[in-house]
């Protein structure tokens, strides 16, 4: 059954560094969502991602973040100085079309020092 | 108000007991509503899916949504310790819009 993949597992990164996640969506979705899940808190969304260009973005979305769909398979999200606030789970997610559910991967845990 | 609650539990059960989880919103221009289930360090999991008012069966699950009250429900029959997780209510707008979860509610279904 094709899934969501995501990489790395697990991260951690000093404070002001850069990291980039990974995500590799179901082969034939169109639309890409990033949401992440600080310990102990509800899933949040952060973006959506549609013909190369950002669909929605929460307030949390601001400009330290960005996401890129740099090949037809890998849809990534860059957070450019990361802070202490940022740990947490990030979920990449992939539907087929308008409409369609959303599959989530299994998340990189992110760790800032 | 929160836009969803959900009562994070824990809540224990024996096997085979009758499961029921709920969620209230806010927000009455929500019209797709989701259980995702979560298994500890993994993505969530989607579960049942109804749109509007109305029940929705799915084997031993049952969804069900009162758009009056603001109030969605599942209800989980003769429930087996891999049900053991956390339940996630979601809900969107529109159904390519992005998804509101509530927080969670860690079931234990107990041997």
């Amino acid at each position: 059954e094709p899934e969501v993949t995501q990489t790395p597992s697990h991260q951690v990164t000093q404070m002001g560094q850069e990291v980039i996640l990974r995500c590799v969506p179901i082969s034939n979705h169109l639309y890409f969502y990033w949401y992440r899940q600080i310990l102990g808190q509800k899933v949040e969304f952060l973006v959506s991602f549609y013909n190369n260009e950002i669909s929605e973005k929460s307030e949390i979305f601001d400009d330290q973040f960005s996401v890129e769909r740099p090949d037809g398979s890998n849809f990534t999200l860059k957070i450019r100085s990361t802070k202490l606030e940022d740990s947490a789970m990030y979920f990449c997610a992939s539907s087929a079309a308008v409409g369609m559910t959303q599959y989530f991967g299994p998340g990189t845990r992110l760790l800032v020092l | 108000q929160k836009e969803v609650e959900q009562d994070p539990g824990p809540l224990s059960v024996p096997e085979g007991a009758i499961v029921s989880l709920n969620c209230t919103y806010s927000n009455s221009a929500f019209q797709y509503f989701m259980w995702y289930r979560q298994y500890s360090r993994k993505g969530p999991e989607l579960l049942m899916y109804t749109y509007s008012s109305g029940n929705k069966e799915d084997g031993r699950f049952t969804a069900q949504v009162d758009k009056s009250s603001k109030y969605i429900s599942l209800f989980i029959r003769d429930s087996q310790p891999s049900d053991s997780a956390t339940y996630l209510c979601a809900m969107s707008m529109n159904r390519d819009d992005k998804i509101i979860f509530g927080k969670g509610t860690r079931l234990h279904i107990l041997p």
